[in-house]
């Protein structure tokens, strides 16, 4: 059964700071693998999708890697600002199945 | 173009009362998907149906859980006979395609059961 998991569970960096947030999967018969932002009390945001086929994507600040053979990725986040303070989600979707397998997410706190 | 909408966004029920979640999915979206996240607890399948189809439902409770996702309007998870530990966010997620395509997310109903 697929497993996802991220670490740390909780960050707090001061602003301007790069970051690493990491995700590991124990399956690594994926199709996809996506990060999203979650702020208190609203849904989801998508924030990058990684194809299996591919090694990484950029968007802005945001830089996801995908390690499929070692069942790793990291998203990084550079010149951090305190509107990047939410819980960012690591989610993949296994080859073949209908559904996303969510990590229980890394709180980042970037102080001003 | 509106994104996923859900409603209520937030809805109380008393212990023992139903609980019914609309979603709708994006336009031109015909594949849904249900999730829950309990609290400190990361997201978890539940459902995930096309138009007149359940497809997928094996991340569904056996009792007192059902969702469907008829020709015409949202798509509805019922829960019936709703216990405190039902209390829950529930989110809708819907696709253009086959589930292979990204999945968009909409804002969630929190459900509190007292």
């Amino acid at each position: 059964k697929q497993e996802v998991t991220q670490i740390p569970a909780a960050l707090s960096v001061p602003e301007g700071e790069n970051l690493v947030l990491n995700c590991s999967f124990t399956d690594s018969a994926i199709y996809n693998l996506q990060w999203f932002r979650q702020d208190p009390g609203k849904g989801l945001t998508s924030l990058l999708l990684i194809q299996s086929s591919q090694r990484e994507q950029t968007s802005g600040r945001l830089n996801a890697s995908l390690d499929k053979s070692s069942g790793r990725s990291t998203l990084y986040i550079a010149a951090s600002q305190p509107g990047d303070s939410a819980t960012y989600l690591c989610a993949v979707e296994e080859t073949g199945a209908n559904n996303l397998f969510f990590g229980t997410g890394t709180r980042l706190t970037v102080i001003p | 173009n509106a994104g996923v909408m859900q409603n209520p966004r937030h809805l109380v029920r008393r212990r023992g009362q139903e609980a019914r979640l609309r979603c709708s999915p994006m336009k031109g979206h015909s594949h849904v998907y249900w999730y829950r996240q309990l609290p400190e607890e990361g997201l978890k399948f539940m459902v995930y149906l096309q138009k007149e189809n359940i497809i997928d439902e094996s991340g569904m409770p056996k009792e007192r859980f059902s969702a469907e996702f008829p020709k015409e309007g949202p798509s509805i998870l019922r829960i019936q006979q709703v216990v405190r530990g039902d209390s829950a966010a529930y989110f809708c997620a819907s696709s253009g395609l086959a589930g292979f395509n990204e999945q968009y997310f909409g804002p969630g109903t929190r459900l509190t059961v007292t």
